[in-house]
């Protein structure tokens, strides 16, 4: 199995802040890797997909790098409305292996 | 609008089974592989099982392997998941996902609310 190792687990910013969270892969993933917002108590929703485009309707303070084993997302500018637990995903290989999540907190 | 509706979580003890269903509308149910994922109270995700559009590709996680079943019903638009011989270790909260392609090794785009799943004597 390809194991996501993602960073850092978790991370204190104060609103209007740079964000960067990091996710390697075991292997190369080319650019198969999605990127997951979970709000407390809610499902995940796809923000990123194939490591760098945005899906439709999510705010363009959201960004994705990179390719092959490392990968990086970004929110350009923190709001509040951004505190969530954050999810890589590989789908190079079954099984379509998660990181171990990022958990985003305002300072 | 995409939804999908998770129903037949609940409590069940170990070693009995339990059948979850996911409810699809508002796409082209046979145009996607479906995926089941889940999390247990307050970790992270984990990816259970996945299907192709036309059942033809199957996969699942080792931790499930042998004992879940994955399957669906096109003309019904739904998923399945059989869950056999269960642990204390399959609690969790299961959701159902729309793949982002036709086939399982693929992310998902679209999740239900989830079903919860609690596995005790």
């Amino acid at each position: 199995d390809i194991q996501m190792t993602q960073s850092p687990s978790s991370l204190s910013a104060s609103v209007g802040d740079r964000v960067t969270i990091t996710c390697q892969a075991s292997q190369d993933i080319s650019n198969y890797l999605n990127w997951y917002q979970q709000k407390p108590g809610k499902a995940p929703k796809l923000l990123i997909y194939d490591a760098s485009n945005l899906e439709t309707g999510v705010p363009s303070r959201f960004s994705g790098s990179g390719s092959g084993t490392d990968f990086t997302f970004t929110i350009s500018s923190l709001q509040p409305e951004d505190i969530a637990t954050y999810y890589c995903q590989q789908y190079d290989n079954l099984p379509p292996t998660f990181g171990q999540g990022t958990k985003l907190e305002i300072k | 609008e995409v939804q999908l509706v998770e129903s037949g979580g609940g409590l069940v003890q170990p070693g009995r089974s339990l059948r979850l269903s996911c409810a699809a509308s508002g796409f082209t149910f046979d145009d996607y592989a479906m995926h089941w994922v889940r999390q247990a109270p307050g970790k992270g995700l984990e990816w259970v099982s996945g299907i192709s559009w036309n059942s033809g590709s199957i996969g699942y996680a080792d931790s499930v392997k042998g004992r879940f079943t994955i399957s669906r019903d096109n003309a019904k638009n739904s998923l399945y998941l059989q869950m056999n011989s269960l642990r204390a270790e399959d609690t969790a909260l299961y959701y159902c996902a729309k793949a982002s392609k036709d086939q399982a090794v693929a992310g998902s785009d679209y999740w239900g609310q989830g079903t919860l799943v609690t596995v005790s004597s």
